[in-house]
Parts: C-alpha cells; structure tokens; sequence
C-alpha cells in the first residue's frame, strides 16, 4: 500500500539556523512530491514540485530550497531560518486520481 | 495561473441543519477535484474526490457536485453534527503541470 511518512512532526528553531525536512513515500516509484506550506490563518501555498530526481520546480521565492536526491525521498532546507519561515509544512504525493498528504511538520522559528 | 477561492471564509450553522460549501477555481483543465477536511493543528483528510468526467460523488453524509464548465463544485453536508467542525479545503489538480491548487478554505463550526 502506498504511504507517506515526514518527520519531525513540530520543531522550534533559532532564527538563522539550518532546516531540513524530510518526506519519504512508499508503494510507489517516480512519483510526483510537493511540498506546501500553511502560515497561520492562511491557505495552502505550493512551494516546490517534483516530478523526477534532480527535477525541483520552485513556485514562490523564498528562504527555502528543496531537493530529490532519491526517487521516493523529497528534502525542504533551508540554510538561514526567519521568522517568516515559521508555519505547517506538507509533504505531498499526487496522482490524477488522488492525492497522499504526510502529517505535516510544525515549525516555529524563535 | 489557477486560482481557487471558497466562500463563504468562515460558516456557523445549529446542529442538525444542512449545508452547502462553495468552491470556485478559473481553469477549467483539471484532472480533478478533492474536498479536504482540516481539524486544528492537524495535517489534511480526504473527503471526496471528483474526476473530471464526473458530476458528483456521495460519502455518506457528503455530496460534492462539480461543473467543470463554469468552474465550480459544491460540498452539501446534510444533518451537520458538531463532529464537522473543521476547516474545508477544496483543491484542484490541473491538468499538464499535475499541480494541486488548494483553495482559500471555508472555517465551520456547528452549534451544539
């Protein structure tokens, strides 16, 4: 069966710090993985997508970069965190006929 | 670019009442169309997911219905319980880029 799993679940990080999160997807392969992000009393905002290793599409300029360095592992780092940054991050498996969402992850930058 | 927007933002109706949620987007090549549900501090359950070749689909208390046509969908709770307090996502998934575009979420509380 095809899972979604990210981690850490909330994390609370010093301004300027270094950030990476991790999504990993299971029972597939090549899948497409985005990662979204929910800052407080806001919508959903898509931030990068991929449809292949190596193959990162950005839709807003940020802080923030993402990497596919494997074909079911999709990476969100940052190298100098700000307060901005703060917020509900998702990992995202898509399909034409569903979609898979990971837990998300908390982060507050302090 | 797609745009998806719901209305109303926020929605507060008694126990026991029906109600309809309402989800617009302004490109109508979409593969398809998912209804969400958000509890606070909590990540995204599916609810209903809408095929673009389809009408509508039914889960229990739920009906979404879509017209790809005019760019809209509805999600028709009937017999709301105060278990349905949630945020609504609606989301489309377009058609060639394969991007999930997430609308602006509609915020029910149902009295008890």
């Amino acid at each position: 069966s095809q899972t979604i799993h990210q981690w850490p679940a909330t994390l609370v990080q010093p301004v300027g710090s270094p950030l990476s999160l991790e999504c990993t997807v299971e029972g597939t392969s090549n899948p497409n993985l985005y990662w979204y992000r929910q800052a407080a009393g806001r919508g959903l905002q898509l931030l990068f997508y991929s449809v292949g290793i190596g193959q990162i599409s950005s839709e807003v300029p940020q802080n923030l970069s993402a990497s596919r360095p494997q074909d079911r592992q999709f990476i969100l780092s940052s190298k100098k965190l700000l307060l901005s940054d703060s917020g509900f991050y998702l990992c995202a498996w898509i399909r034409r006929t569903e979609a898979f969402f990971g837990q998300g992850t908390r982060l507050t930058v302090v | 670019k797609q745009e998806v927007t719901q209305i109303p933002a926020a929605l507060s109706v008694p126990e026991g009442e029906n109600l309809v949620l309402n989800c617009s987007f302004t490109d109508s090549a979409i593969y398809n169309l998912q209804w969400f549900r958000q509890d606070p501090g909590k990540g995204l359950t599916s609810l209903l997911l809408i095929q673009s070749s389809q009408r509508e689909q039914t889960s229990g208390r739920l009906n979404a219905s879509l017209d790809k046509s005019s760019g809209r969908s509805t999600l028709y709770i009937a017999a709301s319980q105060p278990g349905d307090s949630a945020t609504y996502l609606c989301a489309v998934l377009n058609f060639g880029n394969e991007k999930l575009t997430f609308g602006t979420g509609t915020r029910l509380t149902i009295i008890p």
